[in-house]
């Protein structure tokens, strides 16, 4: 697509439930990567994909939140058992290629804002 | 911890007047990059430098690198009420694959 694609853009949750925010990046970018941010706070990065493996996935917060990619394309990030602190916006951002040496600027999301009641 | 830290953490300006903000990291980068959010949604690509660069502009942006220093700037020139967002650095520390964010400086143009 013309850029990167987040749904739902907004979803109110009750607390336990579990969720899945989508995101359709740029078409042919390899890189893939997952942020969280607190209101008014910087962002907390949380995974990142190259093609359909996730070499760092040292940001997920717990075991509650897991993400995969299919076919080099979608990823689903999923939180189980949702608690009020899960709640923020999540922005998915994708690149041609990963790693500093390629020197691409990241392609942003518009996020899902996660509130959990 | 961030790997890039931005001052000051909010400014409030005439528009018209230029926004300057600074930047300060930790490691070795291969580039910087800074990104404008509004409305605490997405991010927008503003700029990007590579550690061999001293200066680069694009149209009213001025960002400059030190890396003696670990430090950037951006300066925005002839400030316009549109202007007002937050604006993160973000840098790729060592040899990671992953952007690390400041945590912003948030800019306010009055008209």
């Amino acid at each position: 697509g013309a850029g990167v694609s987040q749904s739902p853009s907004n979803k109110v949750t009750e607390k336990g439930k579990d969720v899945e925010l989508r995101c359709d990046p740029i078409s042919g970018h390899t890189a893939l990567y997952w942020y969280r941010q607190s209101l008014g706070q910087g962002l907390e990065f949380l995974i990142y994909f190259q093609g359909n493996s996730a070499p760092d996935k040292s940001g997920l917060p717990s075991d509650r939140f897991s993400a995969e990619r299919t076919g080099g394309s979608v990823s689903t990030l999923t939180i189980q058992r949702t608690q009020q602190e899960d709640s923020a916006v999540y922005l998915c951002a994708s690149s041609l290629v990963a790693g500093q040496g390629a020197g691409y600027g990241y392609t942003f999301g518009s996020g899902t804002r996660l509130t959990v009641v | 911890s961030q790997q890039g830290e931005e001052d000051p953490q909010a400014l409030s300006i005439q528009e018209g007047e230029n926004a300057t903000m600074n930047c300060s990291y930790k490691t070795s980068i291969n580039n910087l990059q800074w990104y404008r959010q509004n409305s605490g949604r997405g991010l927008v690509h503003l700029i990007l430098i590579r550690s061999n660069e001293r200066e680069k502009h694009s149209g009213r942006l001025r960002v400059t690198l030190d890396t003696s220093k670990k430090s950037s700037s951006l300066l925005i020139t002839a400030s316009r009420a549109a202007d007002t967002a937050s604006y993160f650095c973000a840098t790729v520390p060592g040899a990671g694959n992953k952007l690390t964010f400041g945590g912003g400086t948030r800019v306010l143009v009055k008209p």
